[in-house]
């Protein structure tokens, strides 16, 4: 069975340095995978997505994100945090495409001056 | 930018009480989704639906939930007689093709009594 884990439920990171949240997930075959970005009273924004080809993948606002096989990870990059980055992250699993997503339980990042 | 919505952003009913959370994907989209958050917790899948009729469900959508598109701009959920645990933030999420992306709505927080 698909699952997703985010192991850091709280990040904190001042603003300028670099931030790194980590997604690891389980699945028996090639995942596809995301990450969305949701801001208090927002709904959930795409980030970036791996479908295939390329591991390394960029996102909007900056963002990056690797796949790492070996590691059954996908973590998510953003080399200078900005204060409007501070929002809640979740890392999400597909099967296929037209599945239903299987989150994590995401990372609350918290960004200092 | 077309965007999904939702509606009403909070409900709040007694406990057995019937309740309809309202969705409406964005217009040209043909796969729909609920999904919910309880407090603390992870997103969690409920149910797509696609060409009038359910393609997957998950455990927690039993008896108690349906979903319909009475008509062709809106996407709903049903809980028959809520319970204390059905209290959550619900999300609908529409999709133009299966390998698009999802674009999820701000969300209802519906709150048992």
């Amino acid at each position: 069975a698909q699952s997703v884990t985010q192991p850091d439920i709280h990040i904190t990171v001042s603003e300028g340095a670099s931030l790194e949240l980590r997604c690891n997930y389980s699945y028996g075959a090639t995942p596809y995978l995301f990450w969305y970005v949701q801001s208090p009273g927002q709904g959930l924004q795409l980030l970036l997505k791996y479908f295939s080809g390329d591991t390394l993948v960029q996102g909007i606002k900056g963002f990056e994100a690797e796949f790492k096989r070996s590691q059954s990870s996908f973590n998510l990059r953003k080399p200078s945090v900005h204060w409007s980055d501070a929002a809640e992250y979740f890392c999400a699993v597909g099967g296929n495409s037209g599945y239903a997503l299987n989150f994590g339980k995401g990372t609350s990042l918290l960004v200092t001056p | 930018e077309p965007e999904v919505t939702q509606t009403p952003s909070h409900q709040v009913t007694q406990m057995g009480q019937e309740v309809i959370l309202r969705c409406v994907p964005i217009s040209n989209h043909l796969y729909f989704y609920w999904y919910r958050q309880i407090l603390g917790q992870k997103v969690e899948f409920l149910v797509s639906f696609y060409n009038n009729e359910i393609s997957e469900k998950s455990e927690i959508f039993d008896d108690q939930f349906s979903v319909e598109r009475p008509d062709g701009s809106n996407f709903t959920l049903k809980i028959r007689s809520t319970k204390l645990e059905d209290s959550a933030m619900y999300f609908c999420a529409s999709r133009a093709t299966r390998e698009g992306e999802q674009f999820f709505g701000p969300g209802t927080r519906l709150t048992v009594l």
